[in-house]
């Protein structure tokens, strides 16, 4: 069974600073993986997602992804840190095939302080 | 484009009443839809996968006969709380998948249910 694990239950940044968020997987082949952003009373946006090719993954609002296989991770990196970021961050995994199930991680509530 | 509409936005309402939320892709046809549960600062938890003019499929522990989901067409499907109880006070997420999609779903911006 496919699952996801998001280690940081919380991080607080200062604004400008640079950001990452731990993501590790588990998926017998290669999954495909994305990054959500949820802010509080909304529904979900993507923020990026890996499918194949290349390993480093370039998303919206600045921000970007590396898929290691090695480590079965896929951790969300943004170089300087905006107050509007100041969300929920979701990893998911879904399997190969059309509408496959997602399977999310337990979130890592970013704070940004002035 | 690929937007997903849910509505209502937040529904209050008496214990033992039920309670319709609609989920619709409003410029793609989805092939499959999704409802998931989350709870105050929790995850989400995939309630059910419905398709279009077939039974929904529950994932293990999600009462059928509590949480009925009908899929209507391939713009609309429905989830009807039945009987609802104040420990069905959850935020609501669907989510639509489509061919061109592959499997990327397009997630609705939620409902917020309160029961009293």
């Amino acid at each position: 069974a496919q699952s996801v694990t998001q280690p940081d239950i919380h991080i607080t940044v200062s604004e400008g600073a640079s950001l990452e968020l731990r993501c590790n997987y588990s998926y017998g082949a290669t999954p495909y993986l994305f990054w959500y952003v949820q802010s509080p009373g909304q529904g979900l946006q993507l923020l990026l997602k890996y499918s194949s090719g290349d390993t480093l993954v370039q998303g919206i609002k600045g921000f970007e992804a590396e898929f290691k296989r090695s480590q079965s991770s896929f951790n969300l990196r943004k170089p300087s840190v905006h107050w509007s970021d100041a969300a929920e961050y979701f990893c998911a995994v879904a399997g190969t095939g059309t509408a496959s199930k997602l399977t999310f991680g337990t979130g890592t509530r970013l704070q940004v302080t002035l | 484009g690929a937007v997903v509409s849910q509505h209502p936005s937040w529904v209050i309402c008496k214990s033992g009443t039920s309670v319709k939320i609609e989920c619709r892709s409003l410029d793609f046809q989805a092939t499959t839809m999704f409802w998931y549960r989350q709870f105050p600062k929790q995850s989400l938890m995939l309630m059910a996968t419905s398709n279009e003019g077939s039974k929904a499929t529950y994932e293990q522990g999600v009462e059928k006969d509590k949480f009925l989901i009908n899929h209507a067409s391939l713009t609309l499907s429905t989830l009807t709380v039945t009987s609802a109880h104040p420990e069905d006070s959850s935020f609501y997420i669907c989510s639509a998948a489509a061919r061109f999609s592959y499997n990327e779903q397009f997630f609705g911006p939620g409902t917020r249910l309160t029961v009293l």
